[in-house]
């Protein structure tokens, strides 16, 4: 099971970069590493998946080293609307089964005006 | 846009009633999902489908089961509600049993026991 870890909040203002990283030291050979966005009262929101190096979307980019030990979550220029909790999740739905599959306290980001 | 809807937003419930959140989704998918989400803990798996009348304990499922009769519409029963189920419930659908596979959430249905 892959534990994973990130830092418990964080705080920037607007325009800025926010990069969150995530450590998942024991992650395993068919692991992928999802993010996840949450804003107050709704559910969660799939932003970006990625398996190795960089994938980038029209929300983010997720930077992944050769090691796969950790994964960091860039979100550029960022407004009061990205305002949120981010989860770090890594798994093997497909032989570890959604109960391996953890959302963890996640990194509640707040930006200021 | 994959739209999962829950029946309720809020909802308080007496101690020992029998309590029944209602899940939807429009998009055919063939996972769903319960959640509840407390200050902390983060998200916490109760039960998912993986078809219809298909059914897997996730990691808390004590003191709840959940009906799938119908592909798009997923049932969580509370069978005796007590106030250590306060909580906000989340339900979620997903595409594929695939290791890349995302889920949807709805909006939550924040349940509270008195």
């Amino acid at each position: 099971l892959a534990k994973t870890t990130q830092p418990i909040s964080m705080d920037s203002y607007e325009g800025q970069e926010v990069n969150i990283t995530c450590s998942h030291n024991n992650i395993a050979t068919n692991d992928y590493i999802t993010w996840y966005q949450q804003f107050p009262s709704q559910g969660p929101r799939f932003i970006i998946q990625g398996y190795k190096t960089k994938v980038t979307n029209e929300v983010a980019s997720l930077f992944i080293p050769a090691d796969r030990k950790s994964s960091t979550l860039s979100l550029p220029r960022v407004s009061l609307s990205d305002t949120a909790v981010y989860y770090c999740l890594v798994g093997d739905l497909f032989s570890g089964g959604y109960n391996k599959l953890i959302f963890g306290a996640g990194t509640r980001l707040a930006v200021h005006p | 846009d994959v739209k999962v809807t829950q029946s309720s937003r809020y909802l308080v419930k007496r101690t020992g009633e029998k309590v029944f959140l209602e899940c939807v989704q429009d998009m055919d998918h063939e996972n769903m999902f319960w959640y509840r989400q407390d200050p902390g803990l983060g998200l916490r798996l109760i039960y998912f489908s993986y078809d219809v009348k298909m059914k897997e304990k996730g990691d808390i499922p004590e003191g709840y089961s959940v009906s799938r009769e119908k592909k798009e519409r997923f049932s969580l029963i509370l069978e005796s509600a007590s106030t250590n189920q306060t909580s906000m419930y989340l339900c979620a659908s997903s595409l594929r049993g695939d290791n890349t596979d995302t889920q949807y959430f709805g909006p939550g249905t924040r349940l509270t026991v008195l």
